[in-house]
């Protein structure tokens, strides 16, 4: 089963807003990355956050974690339009292999 | 290579053939992963390789799902007996470490 759940499912935003994407996961893990998927291909790491720390950017990324919640969540500020993809959390709950959640679809208008 | 290919990059076959798909990791490489993803759906695990160590087989679906990995680098996925369930994508993915994963283009597999 998938230990990584995303919130939303989609998302639909203009360019310029911000989008925030939620995933909440099940086991006690080493760390979360998330990942991007562009017209259902291969999948692009955005951002890696290790257990122990509680936030973490990248350009326009900002990820969170909180480990008691077992939840973590993606912002990108000032979205543009080439932001739009699915986006998917991973973990790897305490081993070598990633589990990956359902996705959040995201769309940004321009 | 610059990053992990996969071949082919489409693949229609007919119910109840054998078929392979083939992942050229990135050098170097210890660790290799296989992945279906369904449309619209996330990614479901399927078999990874860590060095020399035995390979995970926890998330193959079926006996009719095998993988080898020779010499540490290349992979290739075998499905026997395909059944029409068996429509996906299959990404390859490889890392040094458990952490930051590559990933290949995908096979898309379509069963008629």
């Amino acid at each position: 089963s998938q230990q990584g759940e995303e919130d939303p499912q989609a998302l639909s935003i203009q360019e310029g807003e911000n989008a925030t994407m939620n995933c909440s996961y099940k086991t006690s893990i080493n760390n979360l990355q998330w990942y991007r998927q562009n017209s259902g291909r291969g999948l692009v790491h955005l951002i890696l956050i290790r257990s122990n720390e509680r936030e973490k950017h990248s350009g326009r990324l900002r990820v969170t974690l909180d480990t008691s919640k077992k939840s973590s969540s993606l912002l990108i500020t000032a979205s543009r339009a080439a932001d739009t993809a699915s986006y998917f959390c991973a973990t790897d709950g305490g081993t070598d292999k990633l589990i990956f959640g359902t996705g959040t679809r995201l769309q940004v208008f321009p | 290579g610059a990053g992990v290919s996969q071949s082919p990059s489409n693949k229609v076959t007919e119910k109840g053939k054998d078929v392979e798909l083939r992942c050229d990791p990135i050098s170097g490489h210890t660790a290799l992963y296989w992945y279906r993803q369904s449309l619209g759906q996330g990614l479901e695990f399927l078999i990874y390789f860590q060095g020399n160590s035995a390979p995970d087989k926890s998330g193959l679906p079926s006996d009719r799902f095998s993988a080898e990995r020779t010499g540490g680098s290349v992979s290739t996925l075998t499905i026997q007996r395909t059944q029409q369930e068996d429509s996906a994508v299959y990404l390859c993915a490889s890392s040094w470490t458990g952490d930051e994963q590559f990933f290949g283009p995908g096979t898309r597999l379509t069963v008629l």
